[in-house]
């Protein structure tokens, strides 16, 4: 069964540091697309970025950057600059099937001033 | 920007009481998915649907739950018979093809008494 593990159930940063994100997955698969989501207090699910697994090149989106070591079922979110506004819980994600994602435990990240 | 509509956002019933939870999808879009958070949880895939019926579920998708299109635009969750815990936020979402780019609506918090 695929599974995904964020082993970082808290994390802080001061505003305008970096702070990266962890995420390791397992899979049998070869072919398979991983996300980052944001949920904040809302709770509404805000999708980040995603990696497609057959793309070598680290995807990016602004301040948000992943590190995907495929060989490592590694996927972790480098956040550069940080915002107050980026407090929130982050959930990594990973495309099984074609149909469904499966969720990490998630990762709450609280910015501070 | 188009988005993915959920009402009510916030339904309290009793236990043993049946609930329908409305959705209504991006118009162009064709699958379409429940999740389901429990508090403090990471977020779980219940149903996926496409071409008027069921492509996918999970194990926590049993006989009370069932899903439905009824017309050209709703998407709706029913639970039939409600438990203590079915508790929970329940996301809709679509895509216009597979999980690649998932459109996650505010969600319903669902409070079961």
């Amino acid at each position: 069964a695929q599974t995904v593990t964020q082993s970082q159930p808290e994390m802080s940063v001061q505003e305008a540091e970096t702070v990266t994100l962890s995420c390791t997955y397992d899979t049998s698969e070869s072919n398979y697309y991983l996300f980052w989501y944001k949920q904040p207090p809302s709770r509404q699910m805000i999708l980040v970025i995603r990696q497609e697994a057959y793309k070598q090149q680290n995807a990016t989106e602004n301040r948000f950057s992943v590190n995907f070591q495929k060989a490592a079922k590694s996927f972790s979110l480098k956040i550069s600059d940080s915002q107050l506004g980026d407090t929130a819980m982050y959930f990594c994600a990973f495309e099984t099937s074609g149909s469904r994602l499966t969720f990490g435990e998630g990762t709450q990240l609280t910015v501070n001033p | 920007e188009p988005e993915v509509t959920q009402t009510p956002s916030h339904q309290v019933t009793q236990m043993g009481q049946e609930v329908i939870l409305r959705c209504v999808p991006i118009s162009n879009h064709l699958y379409f998915y429940w999740y389901r958070q429990i508090l403090g949880q990471k977020v779980e895939f219940l149903v996926s649907f496409y071409n008027n019926e069921i492509s996918e579920k999970s194990e926590i998708f049993d006989d009370q739950f069932s899903v439905e299109r009824p017309d050209g635009s709703n998407f709706t969750l029913k639970i039939r018979s409600t438990k203590l815990e079915d508790s929970a936020m329940y996301f809709c979402a679509s895509s216009a093809g597979g999980v690649e780019k998932l459109f996650f609506g505010s969600g319903t918090q669902l409070s079961v008494l």
